[in-house]
């Protein structure tokens, strides 16, 4: 079975400072990979996602990940932090079909000004 | 399009009661899912459907009930109500396309308190 691992439960950034969030997948297959952002209160929004070809994936929101299969990680960066950033952010891989995805525990970025 | 809508919002339960959770998509999408967040655990799916007519089980299944009549709805029930099912329920839909990729939409959630 597939799993997630985001090593992170809480990181804290100072705005204008660039971003890395760990991302690591058991799957013995080719990955089906995501990053969903989930505000305080609110649902989650697709931030960028995987599935084959090009291993550099550029999302909404200035965000970017990069695949690498010889680690097992999907890492979610951005160059510059914005206070509005501030959310959790979940890691999800999926199988084949369409309606199953396993979320890691995810990891809550704080912004300071 | 009004994309996924679920209903309650909010909704508190004693001990054994039963109920059900609303969703619903105008998307066209065949394939639904249910998902509980639980704090430090990320979500977990519960119950998911790749078409009308057909439904099967995800992780924590049970004390939960589905059933897809339907493509646009896809109810979640909650046969007796324990304090464990105290939780954020969340319903997503996808599709999939002719090269196999697919995206989950989802829904606002509905906070579910048990006493």
């Amino acid at each position: 079975a597939q799993s997630v691992t985001q090593p992170d439960i809480h990181i804290t950034v100072s705005e204008g400072a660039s971003l890395e969030l760990r991302c690591n997948y058991s799957y013995g297959a080719t990955p089906y990979l995501f990053w969903y952002v989930q505000s305080p209160g609110q649902g989650l929004q697709l931030l960028l996602k995987y599935f084959s070809g090009d291993t550099l994936v550029q999302g909404i929101k200035g965000f970017e990940a990069e695949f690498k299969r010889s680690q097992s990680s999907f890492n979610l960066r951005k160059p510059s932090v914005h206070w509005s950033d501030a959310a959790e952010y979940f890691c999800a891989v999926g199988t084949g079909t369409a309606s199953k995805l396993t979320f890691g525990t995810g990891t809550r970025l704080q912004v300071t000004l | 399009n009004a994309g996924v809508t679920q209903t309650p919002k909010f909704q508190v339960l004693k001990t054994g009661q039963s109920m059900t959770l609303q969703c619903a998509q105008d998307m066209n999408h065949e394939y639904m899912s249910w998902y509980r967040q639980d704090p430090g655990m990320g979500l977990r799916l519960i119950h998911y459907s790749v078409g009308a007519g057909i439904t099967d089980q995800g992780e924590v299944p049970n004390g939960y009930n589905v059933s897809r009549s339907t493509t646009e709805d896809f109810p979640l029930r909650l046969l007796s109500a324990a304090p464990s099912q105290t939780s954020v329920y969340f319903c997503a839909s996808s599709y999939s396309t002719n090269f196999g990729t697919y995206e989950q939409y989802f829904g606002p959630g509905t906070r579910l308190t048990v006493t």
